[in-house]
């Protein structure tokens, strides 16, 4: 079963509004949670690394004003695309470390947001 | 420089038969952990294998097996015994040192399998 749970599956939102992603640790704690966005047929581009309790990390070109990350929690971590454009549709997927298996990442099923 | 190659975009395979998917990667660091996964069409990331830097033998995980080159810093993936199912996007990735999270993806392998 999943133990990383990441929800919507799909959204359709209007250009200029936001939309909220959530992702969630089941039956572990994640203190690092790992946002992607993927465009088609393209590889998964590392966004921003959110870690409980402070402030996210993001990397070099990403808006940080324009994707708000909360970590609030040890079990969840949302991304908030907030004034969304067409550009923005894409295919976004958040990880969390596993503590077992050395090194591997548990992903979430991903949203594939479109703005219209 | 890219941390993770993969140089074949698409790759097709016949149902049954085995099949090489190539990685190659590049990093300083001494320790550092080599992953696949599988992405289907609906999106989820599938982890498959994981071969780390000091491992003496090649990883295996029932028709998964990473042929591990050190020296020639490859990771390749080889499936054998091909589903229809194995249809699907593959990813090579590499997670650097013993504490860093951060996981460096390939830009994919799109495989499809020929009953």
């Amino acid at each position: 079963g999943a133990v990383v749970s990441q929800h919507p599956s799909r959204v359709i939102c209007k250009s200029g509004t936001s939309v909220k992603i959530e992702c969630r640790s089941l039956d572990f704690q994640a203190t690092t949670m790992f946002w992607y966005r993927q465009f088609p047929k393209q590889s998964l581009m590392l966004m921003a690394t959110s870690n409980e309790g402070s402030k996210a990390t993001y990397e070099q070109g990403v808006e940080k004003d324009k994707f708000l990350i909360n970590h609030a929690s040890l079990t969840l971590s949302t991304l908030t695309v907030t004034s969304a454009h067409p550009e923005d549709s894409s295919f976004y997927i958040c990880s969390a470390p596993s503590r077992d298996r050395a090194g591997e990442a548990f992903f979430g099923q991903g949203t594939r947001l479109t703005v219209v | 420089a890219q941390k993770i190659t993969q140089t074949q975009p698409g790759m097709f395979v016949q149902e049954k038969e085995a099949v090489t998917l190539d990685c190659t990667y590049d990093t300083s660091d001494p320790s550092y952990g080599l992953f696949w996964y599988k992405q289907p069409s609906s999106g989820e990331m599938i982890f498959l294998i994981y071969q780390g830097s000091y491992d003496q033998q090649n990883a295996t995980e029932g028709r998964y097996s990473l042929n591990f080159q050190k020296a020639r810093k490859s990771a390749n993936l080889v499936i054998s015994a091909s589903q229809l199912g194995d249809s699907a996007m593959y990813f090579c990735a590499m997670r650097e040192g013993l504490t860093g999270n951060q996981f460096y993806f390939g830009t994919g392998t799109s495989l499809t399998v020929i009953p």
